[in-house]
C-alpha cells in the first residue's frame, strides 16, 4: 500500500515562532494537498499544489502560510507566526487520478 | 458548494453487533473515500469508491452515485472500530470536502 509520510508526529510550538510541517508524498504523485482539522471540527481544504505552484488556496491560507516543494520529493507547509488558533492536525495528501493517499497527520499545539 | 451530510452523528455499539453509516452529498461527483479518524487523530484510507461495492474484511461500502449516497457497513464491530468515520467526495479540480463524520464508540 503506497504511503504518504508526515513529520513530525507532534510539534509543540510558542505563540509568534515559525514551524515548517514536512510531508513526503507518493512518488509519481501529480497533486499535493495540505488539510487542516481543528480539534473537534471537520477537515478542511487548506491549499492544493500542482506543477511547482499552488493551484487553489481556501480563505483560511492567508499570509501567514506558505508551501514549497524544495527538493522534488519533500512537500512543506509553513506557519510564519504562529496563532493560538493554528492548533490543529495537519494532514498533507497526494493524488494520482482520483484516489487521494493521506499522510498520517502532524498535531500542532501553539502554545 | 458542495454539502456532504453523515449520519448518524454519533453511534454507540455492543462488541460484535453491525453497523451502517450514510454519507449523502448533494451534487455529482468524481470520486468518494471513507476514512477512518483513530484515536490518535491519523486519517485511515479505508475505501475508494465512487460507485459500486467494495469489501475489505468486516467492512463493506456501497455508494449509488446516480442517487448521492454512499453506505459503510461494519459487521462484527471491535472495540479498535471507535473512532469517527469520515466520508470525502472529490469534485472537479481534486479538491476534497469532508463530511461531518459520524463518531462510532464500541463496548465490550
Amino acid at each position: 500500500e503506497p504511503e504518504v509520510t508526515q513529520t513530525p508526529s507532534h510539534q509543540v510550538t510558542q505563540m509568534g515562532q515559525e514551524v515548517i510541517l514536512r510531508c513526503v508524498p507518493i512518488s509519481n504523485h501529480l497533486y499535493f494537498y495540505w488539510y487542516r482539522q481543528i480539534l473537534g471540527q471537520k477537515v478542511e481544504f487548506l491549499v492544493s499544489f500542482y506543477n511547482n505552484e499552488i493551484s487553489e488556496k481556501s480563505e483560511i491560507f492567508d499570509d501567514q502560510f506558505s508551501v514549497e516543494r524544495p527538493d522534488g520529493s519533500n512537500f512543506t507547509l509553513k506557519i510564519r507566526s504562529t496563532k493560538l488558533e493554528d492548533s490543529a492536525m495537519y494532514f498533507c495528501a497526494s493524488i494520482m487520478s482520483t484516489e487521494a493517499f493521506f499522510g498520517q497527520g502532524t498535531r500542532l499545539t501553539v502554545v | 458548494g458542495i454539502q456532504v451530510e453523515q449520519s448518524p452523528p454519533d453511534l454507540i455499539l455492543q462488541e460484535g453487533a453491525n453497523s451502517t453509516l450514510r454519507c449523502n452529498f448533494s451534487d455529482s461527483v468524481n470520486n468518494l473515500q471513507w476514512f477512518h479518524q483513530n484515536p490518535w487523530g491519523q486519517l485511515i484510507n479505508l475505501f475508494y469508491i465512487p460507485s459500486g461495492t467494495k469489501q475489505n474484511g468486516r467492512l463493506s461500502a456501497t455508494t449509488v452515485a446516480t442517487e448521492r449516497y454512499s453506505l459503510l457497513y461494519i459487521s462484527s464491530s471491535q472495540t479498535t472500530d471507535s473512532g469517527v468515520y469520515f466520508c470525502a467526495v472529490e469534485l472537479e479540480g481534486n479538491q476534497f470536502y469532508f463530511g461531518t463524520g459520524t463518531s462510532l464508540t464500541v463496548i465490550p
